[in-house]
């Protein structure tokens, strides 16, 4: 089944913990992307990956880190997570940037610092 | 004036009834046009994609481009209760530019 997965789905965890979501799609996309859902604020781009080793900041970078090592994979790194990172991510992926291609998303991530 | 204005609703119709949610944008470059579906704890799924002005229609959807007033509408017909959701507006100026979303509308259908 196509699919982007992404895991934890729900995670509690505390200020300065540094932390890791996986992302991962099996439909051979180039284009990854990760947002937060908060509400009154709608989906924001956090970070994009147009294919491995090429990644771009969004428009609410701060504080998280990405890498592309592989074509599948796009983890998204908080090094020291703050209570105004608690969010809903989602992890998307196209086949190619643009909007012609539709985004697929995965289920989403809970995240709550304390 | 923000890019993408999109009422949060929530937005509580009867079953069957038609309903009609809305957009309004200030970028006039924006070319593509899109309605993304989200069910309550999952991601947003792409619903209908149009190009430039005029009208989609899909099933029960249709998706209505207005550029001269800068709007966009999705309408539903014999709306269901399955129909309850967030709608999300989305819109890009290019092909290959960046995809900006609204905040999504709230949808309730009451059996």
């Amino acid at each position: 089944e196509a699919q982007v997965t992404q895991n934890p789905r729900y995670l509690i965890t505390v200020t300065g913990k540094k932390l890791t979501v996986t992302c991962s799609q099996n439909m051979n996309h180039e284009y990854m992307s990760w947002y937060r859902q908060d509400p009154g604020l709608g989906l924001r781009q956090i970070y994009y990956s147009m294919n491995v080793e090429v990644t771009d900041k969004g428009d609410v970078p701060e504080g998280y880190k990405v890498s592309r090592k592989e074509k599948r994979n796009f983890p998204l790194i908080l090094e020291s997570p703050s209570p105004n990172q608690t969010s809903l991510y989602f992890c998307a992926s196209s086949l190619r940037a643009g909007s012609y291609n539709e985004q697929f998303f995965g289920p989403g991530t809970r995240l709550t610092v304390l | 004036q923000k890019e993408v204005e999109q009422d949060p609703g929530p937005l509580s119709v009867p079953e069957g009834a038609i309903v009609s949610l809305n957009c309004t944008y200030s970028n006039s470059a924006f070319q593509y046009f899109m309605w993304y579906r989200q069910y309550s704890r999952k991601g947003p799924e792409l619903l209908m994609y149009t190009y430039s002005s005029g009208n989609k229609e899909d099933g029960r959807f249709t998706a209505q481009v207005d550029k001269s007033s800068k709007y966009i509408s999705l309408f539903i017909r014999d709306s269901q209760p399955s129909d309850s959701a967030t709608y999300l507006c989305a819109m890009s100026a290019s092909e290959d530019d960046k995809i900006i979303f609204g905040k999504g509308t709230r949808l309730h259908i009451l059996p």
